[in-house]
């Protein structure tokens, strides 16, 4: 069974500029959670779908948004590039949207770097 | 926003017990203590879940104390492969995961 897979592996931007990153949960798997990790740091919550609706969001900007598709895979947008963008982002499916089961599968994650 | 604390770095020889510990004290009754590592440059990797009782798995064992207020992880046999940042984490109201800053352990030969 193919784990959660996110792409592309690496992006390269510059300042002001839009980048999308893709993100395929487990099958079967209907909630989808995004982090940042910038260089050092801890893992910090973006966003969380679950049945094609945003259930939640942590505390980022309104340039940060995404979307989630009826095959319940999601796609995160980065408008206006910053330089504090650049991160590894995370993608983690559940198969359980109360998370009782403790279990987030995450990807191998994206790293974004803008120049 | 995260309702754990842990020491930012431990070391473990190779073949002995890793206990981490990690403090919970304003979780409330019905909040599941989760941990996870990550490998370096990975996605982090589920270990363990408990609420109150003890729990064990093939990775670990989670001892959680009577009054719920801190947990320890235990890695019964650490190898270099377990050389990893542990995070300690709970379940918020709205279901999301906060990933503090955890702890790194090193493990050496």
């Amino acid at each position: 069974e193919a784990g959660v897979t996110q792409s592309p592996t690496h992006l390269i931007k510059t300042r002001g500029q839009q980048a999308t990153l893709r993100c395929s949960p487990i099958s079967g798997h209907t909630s989808v959670y995004w982090y940042q990790q910038a260089l050092g740091l801890g893992l910090q919550f973006l966003l969380w779908y679950d049945e094609g609706e945003e259930r939640n969001r942590g505390n980022f900007p309104p340039r940060f948004s995404g979307r989630q598709f009826p095959n319940y895979s999601s796609e995160l947008n980065v408008n206006a590039l910053e330089l504090e963008d650049s991160a590894l982002y995370l993608c983690a499916s559940s198969l359980d949207r109360g998370l009782d089961t403790g279990e987030l599968f995450f990807g191998e994650g994206s790293r974004l770097t803008v120049l | 926003d995260a309702k754990t604390t842990q020491p930012p770095s431990m070391d473990c020889a190779e073949g002995r017990a890793a206990n981490l510990p990690c403090n919970h004290s304003t979780i409330s009754g019905n909040e599941y203590v989760y941990w996870y590592r990550q490998i370096h440059s990975q996605g982090p990797q589920y270990i363990i879940h408990g609420l109150k009782n003890n729990e064990t798995n093939e990775m670990a064992s989670l001892i959680i104390t009577e009054d719920r207020k801190s947990s320890t992880l235990i890695l019964p046999h650490a190898t270099l492969r377990d050389t990893a940042v542990y995070y300690c984490i709970a379940k918020e109201p709205d279901y999301k995961l906060s990933f503090g800053a955890g702890t790194t352990v090193t493990v050496r030969a």
